[in-house]
């Protein structure tokens, strides 16, 4: 089976640069993503990590360590249109290598 | 190009009916996946189908079935329907059946049940 956790809620200033967590307990791992999704929308994927390390995309950034079960995914110069809440998702290697997804972590950027 | 697309937007059934809800993925994608989410959480897994073939069930009763077929469009089926199963239905398209592949997801279909 799967555990994913994030933290629920995080508030941010516009500029400033903010770091989400999430930590995943897996039986199987063949990368980690992370999306993001703005209210009644669907997700849109940003970024995907399967070896150890940063992975930098313009302003956000996914760090991957599998020895811990632990990713982060930085978001720099943050912007208004920032809000949303973003999902880590592991894809496991059962069969299908379907993703499993953390419960998101909503971000509010603040004037 | 069209990205994927879901039908209808949104839904109201009632308790005890059956609902279908349709997924066409990008072109050229061969697997489709289907997931719950309710209000709050993160997307719940329920089956994922590559060239018409069940890869994928998750943690849901028998009342969920799903299909997928030649043009790779899929449909997922609820029957007997709780209250309980109001949701937005995402459906999310990749080219491949595993590998590094993003899945890029439809809008959903907004599913009430009174």
């Amino acid at each position: 089976g799967q555990n994913i956790d994030q933290p629920t809620e995080m508030t941010a200033t516009e500029g400033a640069i903010v770091q989400i967590n999430c930590t995943y307990q897996t039986s199987g791992f063949n990368g980690l993503f992370w999306y993001q999704q703005h209210a009644g929308e669907a997700p849109t994927f940003l970024s995907y990590n399967v070896l150890d390390g940063l992975e930098e995309k313009g302003r956000f950034s996914s760090f991957l360590s599998r020895s811990k079960g632990y990713s982060y995914l930085l978001l720099k110069e943050l912007q208004m249109k920032d809000s949303a809440s973003y999902l880590c998702a592991v894809r496991d290697r059962g069969y299908g290598q379907n993703f499993v997804f953390g419960p998101g972590t909503r971000l509010s950027v603040l004037p | 190009d069209a990205g994927v697309t879901q039908s209808p937007t949104h839904l109201i059934k009632t308790r005890g009916q059956h609902v279908t809800l349709r997924c066409s993925p990008i072109s050229g994608h061969k697997s489709v996946s289907w997931y719950q989410q309710v209000l709050g959480q993160g997307p719940q897994f329920i089956f994922q189908y590559y060239e018409k073939e069940e890869r994928g069930r998750g943690n849901f009763p028998d009342r969920f079935s799903a299909r997928q077929f030649p043009n790779y469009s899929s449909e997922l089926n609820v029957n007997a329907l709780l209250l309980g199963d109001s949701a937005l239905y995402l459906c999310a398209s990749t080219q491949g059946g595993s590998g590094n592949q993003p899945q890029h997801f439809g809008d959903g279909t907004r599913l009430s049940i009174l």
